[in-house]
């Protein structure tokens, strides 16, 4: 068991139509974090959330959205896609400040 | 300016070569990572630093607080070292996000 996946792998979807990616655990971790790597620039805070229902926004939150319904999962929505939101999507969890983090491997999207 | 920068940006290595890649940051931290992110993209933890000096088989990491510094090393690289690391930190009070750098790309040639 990873203790984290993600959800789908790789994704290729069309400009204005609506995305989902789907972060799972199984630590049970209270901090959960959306990422994104683009070349040039390091790894990108999106959002993150710090408990069931408790989500903020990071460095490059415009054009999407997140939930968190249970401590297990946390959904990142692209609602309308665009190309500049072709990247790679890293999904990671700790259990706190201070503690390790684990990533998971990474979601491929492709917006065309 | 970028809070995190690393050097080298590239790094070309024999086997067998001692290998240092740096990172300094502009702001207060709680906490430092070195990660490794190889070809296939994975990203897997290394090292979380708070002071002083951590090792782990051939890899070892140091960082100074009051310089704003920390450096990772490589003893008798090899081959399979090859990837990108990259040093991420936890601004103070920041609820654990973390600042990145923009990664060191290591290859080291047979």
């Amino acid at each position: 068991d990873a203790g984290i996946t993600q959800s789908p792998r790789h994704k290729v979807t069309e400009t204005g139509t609506p995305v989902t990616l789907r972060c799972h655990q199984t630590e049970n971790h209270r901090y959960m974090y959306w990422y994104r790597q683009d070349p040039g620039h390091g790894l990108r805070l999106i959002h993150y959330s710090y408990g069931v229902k408790d989500t903020d926004k990071g460095e490059v939150s415009d054009g999407y959205s997140v939930s968190r319904s249970k401590t297990e999962d946390f959904l990142l929505t692209l609602e309308s896609a665009t190309s500049s939101q072709t990247s790679v999507y890293f999904c990671a969890i700790s259990p706190g400040n201070n503690y390790g983090y684990t990533f998971g491997s990474g979601t491929r999207l492709t917006v065309v | 300016k970028n809070e995190v920068e690393q050097s080298p940006q590239n790094l070309t290595a024999q086997e067998g070569e001692f290998i240092t890649i740096n990172c300094s940051y502009s702001v207060g931290i709680s906490a430092l990572h070195w990660l490794q992110q190889h070809p296939g993209g994975g990203i897997v933890s290394l090292f979380m630093l708070s002071s002083g000096k951590k090792k782990h088989g051939r890899l070892i990491a140091t960082i100074n607080i009051q310089e704003k510094h920390s450096s990772l090393h490589i003893t008798a690289s090899h081959p399979r070292d090859s990837a990108v690391y990259i040093c991420a930190v936890i601004h103070g009070g920041s609820q654990g996000n973390l600042i990145f750098g923009k990664g060191t790309k290591l290859s080291v040639k047979p």
